[in-house]
């Protein structure tokens, strides 16, 4: 069965400085897809980034960065230069058997000015 | 832009009531999936469906059922509530990509649901 696990319930950063929310996952499928998604205070879902696990490269969109270690089943979200508005809760997610998108418990950031 | 619309953003139900909850999507998309948000749990897949009349059990499909007879409509229904369905309830849709793996998905606002 696919799980995802993101061990970090709360973290925080100053402003300015970077930080990497973890996330593990266990699937047996040769061919998934991981996400992360951000759900601010509003409750709105957004979708941050996506890696495919054939690409070879880490995934990046603007401040996101994901660092896939496929060995080690990690797909860490590194957000850099933090913002107050990435105050929020952060869910990592994955594809995993025939149209299934399953989440871990997410992680709550607190950006500190 | 692709729009998913929750009938309900709150509703307030009794013990015992049958409930539904609607979501619509305007995109086309074969995937439509409904989740229950709790603290600390994160998001849990009740039911998914990747076609009309289609539907798969989640992780947590005890107590629910759905409904998928038009590609854009997919519905929660708890046939009798109980307060431990009191939850947030998310709907998503998503294309289905080659493989039939999930693509992004496209959320709705919530329905935040209390059962007294």
């Amino acid at each position: 069965a696919q799980k995802i696990t993101q061990t970090q319930p709360g973290m925080f950063v100053q402003e300015k400085e970077a930080v990497t929310l973890d996330c593990t996952y266990d699937t047996s499928d040769p061919s998934y897809g991981l996400f992360w998604y951000k759900q601010p205070s509003s409750g709105e879902m957004i979708f941050l980034i996506y890696q495919g696990s054939y690409d070879q490269q880490n995934a990046t969109e603007g401040r996101y960065s994901l660092n896939f270690q496929k060995a080690r089943k990690s797909a860490n979200l590194v957000i850099s230069a933090s913002q107050l508005g990435d105050s929020a809760m952060y869910f990592c997610a994955m594809s995993g058997g025939y149209n299934k998108l399953i989440f871990g418990a997410g992680t709550r950031l607190a950006v500190h000015p | 832009d692709v729009k998913v619309t929750q009938s309900s953003r709150y509703l307030v139900k009794r013990t015992g009531e049958k409930v539904f909850l609607e979501c619509v999507q305007d995109m086309d998309h074969e995937n439509m999936f409904w989740y229950r948000q709790d603290p600390g749990l994160g998001l849990r897949l009740i039911y998914f469906s990747y076609d009309v009349k289609m539907k798969e059990k989640g992780d947590i499909p005890e107590g629910y059922s759905v409904s998928r007879e038009k590609k854009e409509r997919f519905s929660l229904i708890l046939e009798s509530a109980s307060t431990n369905q009191t939850s947030m309830y998310l709907c998503a849709s998503s294309l289905r990509l080659a493989g039939g793996y999930t693509g992004e998905l496209f959320f709705g606002e919530g329905s935040r649901l209390t059962v007294l």
